[in-house]
């Protein structure tokens, strides 16, 4: 089974610093999603980033970018020019493209930008 | 993106009643549908996925009995929370996909219900 790991329960940034969430997970697939969440204190899940596991190519979204690193099976989020409204939860999820496609979570990294 | 609603946002039940949350896609047909809870300040935990007209496939160590759910249209799934404990309280959060075009199909989240049992 896969499982996704967020080692930063919590973090906590100056206004426009830049800020990278980490997270990394255990799979034997070779084909996969990552994905990076936000859910503010509204409690609405919001897609961020989508990175394809058979691309090399980091994705990059306006001001989120990701690290990834397949062979260390590692999936950063950089956040730069950080905002309050990047204020939130953040959560790491891996899906298998097979099946149901389910998505599995990590444990969140809770995000505070101080102004 | 797409839609999905859910109702009701919140809700207060007492003891040994049940609840009937819905999930809807507003713009798209969902061909499947998932239940997930949230306690406090923690993940998402699945409970169970849904594909319209089919039977719900229950996560381990989620009770079928008690989290009926049902998909019964491209557009609209429910979780009845039945006989409803004070341990059931929580935050449901529904999300929805649909039809496959490429490998990949992406989850649209519903904005939550957070029930509360007395």
């Amino acid at each position: 089974a896969q499982t996704v790991t967020q080692s930063q329960p919590e973090m906590s940034v100056q206004e426009a610093e830049t800020v990278t969430l980490s997270c990394t997970y255990d799979t034997s697939e070779s084909n996969y999603y990552l994905f990076w969440y936000k859910q503010p204190p509204s409690r609405q899940m919001i897609l961020v980033i989508r990175q394809e596991a058979y691309k090399q190519q980091n994705a990059t979204e306006n001001r989120f970018s990701v690290n990834f690193q397949k062979a260390a099976k590692s999936f950063s989020l950089k956040i730069s020019d950080s905002q309050l409204g990047d204020t939130a939860m953040y959560f790491c999820a891996f899906m298998k493209p097979q099946g149901a496609q389910k998505l599995v979570f990590g444990q969140g990294t809770r995000l505070t930008i101080n102004p | 993106g797409a839609v999905v609603s859910q109702h009701p946002s919140r809700v207060i039940c007492k003891s040994g009643t049940s609840v009937k949350i819905e999930c809807r896609s507003l713009d798209f047909q969902a061909t499947t549908m998932f239940w997930y809870r949230q306690f406090p300040k923690k993940s998402l935990m699945l409970m169970a996925t849904s594909n319209e007209g089919s039977k719900a496939t229950y996560e381990q160590g989620v009770e079928k009995d008690k989290f009926l759910i049902n998909h019964a249209s491209l557009t609209l799934s429910t979780l009845t929370v039945t006989s409803a404990h004070p341990e059931d309280s929580s935050f449901y959060i529904c999300s929805a996909s649909g039809s496959r075009e490429s490998s990949y199909n992406e989850q649209f989240f519903g904005p939550g219900t957070r029930l509360t049992v007395l």
